[in-house]
C-alpha cells in the first residue's frame, strides 16, 4: 500500500527566510507526485506536480520541489516565505498506472511571521 | 469558469441518521472522486467516479456510498451515522481518470452530535 510521510508538523519561519518541507513515500511501483496547499479558510489548491522528466518541478508562486527517486522523497522548497505563506501544505502521491487515487500526507502547518 | 461545488457547506446531524452531499464538478469534468479530512486521519481517499462508474473506492464502510449522474454531477451519501463520521468531506473533479489535474471544491463539513 502507498503512504505518505511529511515530518514537519508545525513550522515557523519569519518572513523571508527560505522554506523547505520534507515528503517522503513508500510506493514499490512508478508514481505521480504533487504538492497541495490550503490556505486559511479556502479549499486545496495544487502547487506543483510531477509525473516525469526533470526532477526539479516549478510550481506556482515560487515554489519548487525536487524528486529523489532513489530517497523517495520529493520536498518542496522557497527561496523566501511571505506572510502570505501561511497555510498547510499536504504532499501526495497517486500510481502511474491503475487506481489512480490521491494519498496523502498528514500535512505540514506553516507560520510565517511578519 | 466555476470551480467545483459543494452543497451544503455545512450539516449538523445525529447520531443514527442518514445524510447525502452534493457535489458539482467544473464544467467539462467528468471524473469526480471524494476524499473524507479529520483531524487525526488526515486526507482519505473514499471513492472515484467517472461517466457514472464507480472506478475505485477507498477503506470505507459499506455505510459510504455514493453515485454519478449522467451530467457528471456526484451525491455521496453516509447511512447510519457515527461521531466519527464527523469530518470535511472534499470533492475533486478531473476531465478523466488519466487526467491529475484535480480541482479540489471547499466542502461539506459534517458534524454528527
Amino acid at each position: 500500500a502507498q503512504s505518505v510521510s511529511q515530518h514537519n508538523h508545525h513550522v515557523i519561519l519569519s518572513e523571508a527566510a527560505s522554506l523547505e518541507l520534507g515528503c517522503n513515500y513508500s510506493y514499490g511501483g512508478t508514481v505521480n507526485l504533487f504538492w497541495y496547499v490550503q490556505y486559511p479558510g479556502q479549499h486545496l489548491q495544487l502547487l506543483l506536480k510531477y509525473f516525469s522528466g526533470d526532477p526539479l518541478v516549478k510550481g506556482i508562486k515560487g515554489f519548487e520541489a525536487e524528486f529523489i527517486k532513489s530517497k523517495f522523497s520529493f520536498n518542496l522548497r522557497k527561496p523566501s516565505v511571505q506572510w502570505s505563506d501561511t497555510a498547510e501544505y499536504f504532499c501526495a502521491v497517486s500510481a502511474q498506472t491503475g487506481a489512480n487515487n490521491l494519498f496523502f500526507g498528514t500535512g505540514t502547518r506553516l507560520t510565517v511571521i511578519p | 469558469k466555476a470551480g467545483v461545488t459543494q452543497t451544503p457547506r455545512y450539516l449538523i446531524k445525529t447520531r443514527g441518521q442518514q445524510v447525502t452531499l452534493s457535489c458539482s464538478p467544473i464544467s467539462g469534468h467528468r471524473s469526480v472522486s471524494w476524499y473524507q479530512q479529520t483531524p487525526g486521519q488526515g486526507l482519505q481517499f473514499l471513492f472515484e467516479y467517472f461517466s457514472e462508474t464507480q472506478r475505485n473506492k477507498g477503506n470505507f464502510p459499506g455505510r459510504f456510498s455514493g453515485r454519478q449522474f449522467s451530467n457528471s454531477r456526484s451525491e455521496m451519501n453516509v447511512s447510519t451515522l457515527e461521531l466519527g463520521d464527523s469530518a470535511l468531506y472534499l470533492c475533486a473533479s478531473s476531465l478523466d481518470p488519466a487526467d491529475y489535474g484535480y480541482t479540489f471544491g471547499s466542502g461539506t463539513r459534517l458534524t454528527v452530535v
